[in-house]
């Protein structure tokens, strides 16, 4: 019944790692996000896609690299990890934008920790 | 460009205590305002939002007006419980897209 499902909840590794993070939603919607928390709970959009289609990419490093296979799938890829890097994850979908006033349905997030 | 400003937490409150949260934004035109609650350990859920102007978001006992002569959207509860304990973040967008501005978020901690 998970409508925004995120795997994995917890994610530890050394710097210059390379690491993936997953997203599933079954919700049925068109858009899907990746959002950035960090240590003081400050939240910012990394990039957006729609039906598989890059949307919003915001100013993040080259390194992060989102796939979304299909419009239900929007992973994350991470190259060379730095410990800045460390922080919570979350996946969130929502329906066809009109104007910008839908509800966002945000996953439980992946703590990264970058030693 | 567009930004949102929170009053900073933590906000410490006793039970049946009223609860205001302020929030103010910079926007042009007239974006949607919302205000999510990311409970411990969990990822954030949709508490209300508006989408225009003297609109009132309602749920759970919370409620914010969006006013647009003050550029406000301030989120209030009569009487608060110890499991209303969370962070609350108001956002906006007006991006056709979605894309979401948040406030810094405010911690809210309820005691018995």
């Amino acid at each position: 019944d998970t409508a925004v499902s995120q795997t994995p909840k917890y994610l530890v590794t050394q710097m210059g790692n390379d690491k993936s993070i997953k997203c599933e939603q079954n919700l049925g919607h068109d858009t899907m996000y990746w959002y950035k928390q960090d240590s003081k709970k400050f939240l910012k959009i990394m990039f957006s896609y729609n039906n598989k289609e890059l949307i919003i990419n915001e100013t993040v490093p080259n390194r992060f690299s989102p796939k979304s296979p299909d419009k239900a799938h929007l992973n994350l890829h991470i190259n060379s990890l730095e410990l800045g890097d460390s922080a919570v994850y979350f996946c969130a979908s929502s329906p066809p934008q009109r104007g910008g006033g839908d509800t966002q349905y945000f996953g439980p997030g992946t703590r990264l920790t970058v030693l | 460009g567009d930004s949102v400003t929170q009053m900073e937490g933590p906000v410490t409150l006793s039970e049946e205590a009223f609860l205001t949260i302020n929030c103010t934004y910079t926007a042009t035109g007239y974006p949607s305002l919302f205000w999510y609650v990311q409970y411990p350990g969990e990822g954030l859920q949709l508490l209300l939002k508006a989408t225009k102007a003297d609109d009132k978001g309602s749920n759970k006992g919370f409620e914010a007006t969006y006013r647009k002569e003050t550029t406000s959207f301030h989120l209030e509860k009569g009487s608060v419980q110890v499991s209303d304990s969370a962070v609350y973040f108001c956002a906006l967008t007006h991006d056709s897209w979605g894309k979401l501005q948040f406030g810094a978020g405010t911690q809210v901690v309820v005691t018995p």
